[in-house]
């Protein structure tokens, strides 16, 4: 099973509006990530967590916050966001941060589409 | 941080072809390099490429990386309308944390 779920599917806020997009993987995954992608782009790395901790945040403005509240979860609160932050947000994990190998493979949620009014 | 380039940008092609699609990447810090199907939502695994020379291969799509020549190819052989979509090739880039480094990608279409 290489499963990770992500919610909503899509996602329409204001750009007053607070919303939170959530990931989830019982894969027993040790990292997690969060990208961006933009039409016809590839995917961008935003955050990446390792072992529940932040290990790299890839300058993301502060209004993008990311939170893993345990092994298994992965958020990404939304505040004050602009009309360019509209986009397909991924979500992917794998398996052991610090190994080589496969388990450094990463497997995608199928995204939320974000748009911001 | 390493660049990761892809060729062609985009290709249509009649079912029953046979297609190869390029990826090219930097060396700094390679750990592996990763090719993903991405069809509306989210890109699908494929192959993970360590081993210079060594071909991966899943049904009618294989794989193999040149760490010599610093690159890697897709072939897809008799191609189906369902293999449409955009090929991402990625490097995984080993630094204090590993991480993908996507290529632009290339568009497939597959005509009947």
């Amino acid at each position: 099973d290489t499963e990770v779920t992500q919610t909503p599917k899509h996602l329409v806020m204001g750009m007053t509006n607070k919303k939170s997009l959530k990931c989830e993987q019982h894969m027993g995954h040790r990292a997690m990530y969060w990208y961006k992608q933009k039409a016809k782009k590839p995917p961008e790395l935003m955050f990446v967590y390792s072992y529940e901790k932040l290990s790299i945040n890839e300058s993301v403005p502060s209004r993008f916050s990311p939170e893993c509240p345990n092994s298994s979860l992965l958020n990404l609160h939304l505040h004050a966001l602009q009309p360019e932050d509209s986009a397909l947000y991924l979500c992917a994990s794998s398996q052991d941060p610090d190994a080589h190998g496969h388990k450094e493979t990463q497997y995608f949620g199928p995204g939320t589409r974000l748009l911001v009014l | 941080e390493d660049k990761v380039v892809q060729s062609p940008l985009s290709l249509v092609v009649h079912e029953g072809d046979t297609v190869t699609l390029n990826c090219s990447y930097e060396v700094t810090n390679f750990r592996s390099l990763l090719w993903y199907k991405q069809e509306k939502k989210a890109p699908t695994f494929l192959f993970m490429l360590t081993s210079s020379g060594i071909e991966k291969k899943s049904g009618r799509l294989s794989s193999i990386l040149d760490k010599k020549e610093l690159f890697s190819i897709l072939n897809i052989t008799a191609t189906q309308t369902g293999d449409s979509a955009v090929y991402l090739c990625a490097e995984l880039y080993g630094g204090a944390t590993n991480k993908l480094i996507f290529g632009t990608g290339t568009l497939l279409a597959v005509q009947p």
